[in-house]
């Protein structure tokens, strides 16, 4: 079975500082992994996804991303957050096959403050 | 496109009363979902349906039953709404495969009193 593992409930950063959110993953074979974020009170929408080309994986809005299987980590980081930035992200992992699904971790809330 | 749509977005139940939550998606997509997102437990998968006519139970099913109606439509019926199902429920629709992006509905938020 896969996982994934977001440590903490909230993250706080200033504005213009590096944002940095941990992911690790379990998986017993190379999984596809994700970042989704939800901005208050709407859906998710995906920043970014790995899926074993290039182990640095560039999302919008700045944000970027690296694999590292011998860490088995997938963290996210963006250089200088902007308020527009608060919101919850999630990791998620899926596995290779046609009818995998995503298992998504439970979620880290990013603040920013002025 | 209007891409994930969702049906209500609010709604205040009894407990034992049943509902039936809408989703519909026009991105002509195979595979839909129906996700659980509690705080502090992520989102959970409660049932998908990988193609038209078929459904499969997620990892948090028990209280729930699905309908795919059609390619395009998804439904999530609570036959005896409990008061543990009080949760953000949302939609999503995907192609098939690990590695395609999800689409999210902006969700229905429950309240079972």
């Amino acid at each position: 079975a896969q996982s994934v593992t977001q440590l903490g409930s909230h993250v706080s950063v200033s504005e213009g500082a590096l944002v940095l959110l941990r992911c690790n993953y379990s998986s017993s074979v190379p999984p596809y992994l994700f970042w989704y974020v939800q901005y208050p009170n709407q859906g998710l929408q995906l920043l970014l996804k790995y899926t074993s080309a290039a182990t640095l994986v560039k999302g919008i809005n700045g944000f970027e991303a690296e694999f590292k299987k011998s860490e088995t980590s997938f963290h996210l980081t963006k250089p200088s957050a902007h308020m527009s930035d608060a919101a919850e992200y999630f990791c998620a992992v899926s596995g290779t096959g046609a009818n995998s699904k995503l298992t998504f971790g439970k979620g880290i809330t990013l603040s920013v403050r002025p | 496109n209007a891409g994930v749509t969702q049906t209500p977005k609010f709604q205040v139940l009894k407990t034992g009363q049943s509902m039936t939550l809408q989703c519909a998606q026009d991105m002509n997509h195979n595979s839909m979902y129906w996700y659980r997102q509690d705080p502090g437990m992520g989102l959970r998968l409660i049932y998908y349906s990988a193609s038209e006519g078929t459904t499969d139970k997620g990892e948090v099913p028990n209280g729930y039953n699905v309908s795919r109606l059609n390619k395009r439509e998804f439904s999530l019926r609570l036959e005896s709404a409990a008061p543990s199902q009080t949760s953000v429920y949302f939609c999503a629709s995907s192609e098939p495969g690990g590695w395609r992006e999800q689409f999210f509905g902006p969700g229905t938020r429950l309240t079972v009193l």
